[in-house]
């Protein structure tokens, strides 16, 4: 089983700007939870997307938005970088295993986002 | 607000010690208590508890949970290098409507270090 992917792995931006990270999903899961980990404030959930709705949200500003599209394929976007928003972003894919009728969660291997 | 609390924040043994790490939580509607295990890349799925008292079992590392006081444990036996990680300590908890929607509160997380 193909694992959950992220791109890019790395970025470097300057406050002001703007990012979009991409997350694809395990094959045949339809949710996909985007976080933030920092060293002062750990894991954050940021939002949860399941075919192509946001169901659930976490506490970060505006700033932060998201989108999934049909393939369940995910796409986080910050608008006006700020300092703070330097982080490993994480996407984690859920769905049911087929064969185990078991839920289950993967996450990908992070972006890093620094902000200078 | 949900919140999670794990203890010690580090803790340093050498190989072939056994080593407990704690994990309180105050959550409305509990769902389930995730354990994971990060190393420098993604966290790592370890264990999932939804049931008190009932220990769960991976080789050299088991998890049992209290739902009365609101605590889980992580035993890990006969630790090896290979151990050291940051272990977290994640709940899930319903909405009002009755559904998660892939929502995680974490911990900030026990550092464990494993000398040779």
């Amino acid at each position: 089983k193909a694992g959950v992917t992220q791109t890019p792995r790395y970025l470097i931006k300057t406050r002001g700007q703007q990012v979009t990270l991409s997350c694809s999903p395990i094959s045949g899961h339809r949710s996909v939870s985007w976080y933030q980990q920092t060293p002062g404030q750990g894991l954050q959930f940021l939002f949860e997307y399941f075919s192509e709705t946001q169901r659930n949200k976490g506490n970060f500003p505006g700033r932060f938005s998201g989108r999934q599209f049909s393939n369940s394929r995910s796409e986080m976007n910050v608008s006006t970088l700020e300092l703070g928003d330097s982080a490993l972003y994480l996407c984690a894919s859920q769905g049911r295993d087929r064969y185990s009728n078991k839920d289950e969660q993967f996450f990908g291997p992070g972006t890093r986002l620094t902000v200078l | 607000e949900d919140k999670v609390v794990q203890s010690p924040l580090s803790l340093v043994v050498h190989e072939g010690d056994t080593v407990t790490l704690n994990c309180s939580y105050e959550v409305t509607n509990f769902r389930s208590l995730l354990w994971y295990k990060q190393e420098k890349k993604a966290p790592t799925f370890l264990f999932m508890l939804t049931s008190s008292g009932i220990e769960k079992k991976s080789g050299r590392l088991s998890s049992i949970l209290d739902k009365k006081e609101l605590f889980s444990i992580l035993n890990i036996t006969a630790t090896q290098t290979g151990d050291s990680a940051v272990y977290l300590c994640a709940v899930e908890a319903f909405d009002a409507g009755g559904t998660s929607y892939g929502k995680l509160t974490f911990g900030q997380g026990t550092i464990l270090t494993v000398h040779p």
